[in-house]
C-alpha cells in the first residue's frame, strides 16, 4: 500500500477483555515497529520485528502484551485482560532496511486509540 | 525514565517570531530526528541528523546535533500558523535495530 494502515482506528472496550490491534506495514518494509502513545507526549517503544523475527519486545510493559508477524508482513498487537491504563494511542512504524539501522526512515501509521472502561 | 529532555513543552507564538526548541539527554545518540505530527496523524520525519555539530536547513527550519551528540536544537525563524504541530525529537543508538527513544514533545501554537 501507499502507507502504513492500521486497523481499527478506534477500539473501546471493556475491563478484562481482549483486544487486537493490526499494522499493515509498508509493503516492501523489512522492519516493524510498536509503540505507545499517551495524549500530547512521544511515542513509547514497544517492540520491533525483522520480518517475522522480534529481537527486542523489552519495551512491552507486562506478560499481557504480546505481538506477532508470522508472515513478516501484517502484525498484530494483543493485551489481554485490558486494564485503564491501557488506554493510549498505539502506532505503528515501518522502515525499509532489515535490522532496522539508526538512521532508516521509519514511517508510521495513524494509529489505534484504545480505550478501556 | 525520560532518557530525552524536550523544552519548552508548550509554546504559543505570534506570527513572524522566532522559536527554537531543545532535547537534551545524558546519554550519546548515533542519530538523532525530528518529527512533527499533527492532529490525528502519525509523527512525519522532518531531518535525521549523524554527526556531532551537524547543522541541517529546511526551509524556515535550522536543525543542530550538539559537538557531543548528546543534544540537539531546532530553531524556526518567521513561524507561521501552519507551523503548529506537536514536534519531537527521537534517539537512536547503534545495534538496537532502529529502536526511537522520543522526547515528550512540544506543542507548537503560530497564532495569526
Amino acid at each position: 500500500g501507499a502507507g502504513v494502515s492500521q486497523s481499527p482506528r478506534y477500539k473501546v472496550t471493556k475491563r478484562g477483555q481482549d483486544v487486537t490491534l493490526r499494522c499493515d506495514p509498508i509493503s516492501s518494509h523489512a522492519t516493524l515497529y510498536w509503540y505507545q502513545q499517551a495524549l500530547g507526549q512521544g511515542p513509547e517503544f514497544l517492540t520491533y520485528f525483522n520480518y517475522e523475527a522480534q529481537p527486542d519486545k523489552s519495551g512491552l510493559p507486562s506478560d499481557r502484551f504480546s505481538a506477532e508477524r508470522p508472515e513478516g508482513s501484517i502484525s498484530t498487537l494483543t493485551i489481554q485482560r485490558t486494564e485503564q491504563r491501557d488506554s493510549a494511542m498505539y502506532r505503528c512504524a515501518s522502515s525499509l532496511g532489515i535490522g532496522g539501522h539508526s538512521t532508516d526512515t521509519q514511517y508510521f501509521g495513524p494509529g489505534t486509540r484504545l480505550t478501556v472502561l | 525514565t525520560q532518557l530525552l529532555e524536550q523544552s519548552p513543552q508548550f509554546l504559543s507564538i505570534q506570527e513572524g517570531e522566532n522559536l527554537t526548541v531543545y532535547c537534551n539527554s545524558s546519554s550519546v545518540f548515533s542519530s538523532l530526528q525530528w518529527y512533527r505530527q499533527e492532529p490525528g496523524e502519525g509523527p512525519v520525519l522532518l531531518v535525521t541528523v549523524v554527526t556531532g555539530g551537524e547543522v541541517k536547513k529546511l526551509k524556515r527550519l535550522t536543525f543542530q546535533f550538539g559537538d557531543a551528540r548528546k543534544d540537539s536544537s531546532l530553531h524556526i525563524t518567521a513561524a507561521q500558523p501552519g507551523d503548529t504541530g506537536l514536534y519531537l525529537c527521537a534517539g537512536a543508538r547503534y545495534n538496537q535495530g532502529g529502536k526511537l527513544i522520543f522526547g515528550q514533545g512540544t506543542e507548537l501554537s503560530v497564532k495569526p
